[in-house]
């Protein structure tokens, strides 16, 4: 399985660009990443995807480099709402079905 | 449309008690995970089904837990007998297959302790 590396915890002000990294070193080609949220006392909530390009959705921006080895996830314009544990997947294919490996996130603060 | 249900939210047992863990998935979705989260840590996956067949069950401990998803709806995670370190959250999640949605919808979880 690939695995991702990402900080512990990270702060940011109310109504700042949250940039979370992840390292992926060990990815193939044809490996997804996935960003997964967990807010206190909730389960996982999906927030993006991508394989190759940079994606963006109504929650979050995903920047991945062009070798694959790390992306960024931006939440553009943080709030308090957004306080969780947010975990960077590398999606495994085992027996055509998706697994989805957590590691164990980082804690984002988001601080008023 | 509802979520993800599962109950009970909270349970406390003691050890070499049986415990049983409800989940109702999303209408239609076919497919049905049960996970493991110790504190401070990421999920980890005990089970999928594919409706009612259950096609990865490699990391459930399987002396003492056993899972099953009658008519492939509903499924019911069971621990017996419970040991102290069996205290986590257990959480379910269904998508709508496997193969073809890249997104799982995670229910609150059961919180449980074991004393």
């Amino acid at each position: 399985d690939a695995k991702t590396t990402q900080p512990t915890s990270m702060d940011c002000a109310e109504g700042r660009a949250a940039n979370l990294p992840c390292n992926h070193s060990t990815i193939s080609g044809n490996e997804y990443v996935y960003w997964y949220r967990q807010i206190h006392s909730q389960g996982p909530q999906y927030i993006i995807h991508g394989l190759k390009n940079n994606e963006t959705n109504e929650m979050a921006s995903l920047i991945i480099t062009e070798d694959r080895k790390s992306s960024t996830l931006i939440l553009p314009h943080a709030t308090l709402r957004d306080t969780a544990v947010y975990y960077c997947i590398v999606r495994v294919l085992i027996q055509g079905a998706q697994k989805l490996v957590f590691g164990q996130g980082t804690r984002l603060t988001i601080n008023p | 449309e509802a979520g993800v249900v599962q109950s009970p939210r909270y349970k406390i047992i003691e050890k070499k008690q049986p415990v049983a863990f409800w989940c109702n998935p999303i209408s239609g979705h076919n497919t049905l995970y049960w996970y493991r989260q110790n504190l401070g840590q990421g999920p980890e996956l005990l089970i999928r089904y594919e409706n009612e067949e259950a096609v990865d069950d490699s990391q459930l401990p399987k002396d003492r837990f056993s899972a099953e998803r009658l008519k492939g709806v509903d499924s019911t995670l069971k621990i017996q007998p419970a040991e102290l370190g069996d205290s986590a959250v257990y959480l379910c999640a269904s998508s709508p297959g496997a193969a073809l949605s890249y997104e799982q919808y995670f229910g609150p979880g059961t919180r449980l302790t074991v004393t």
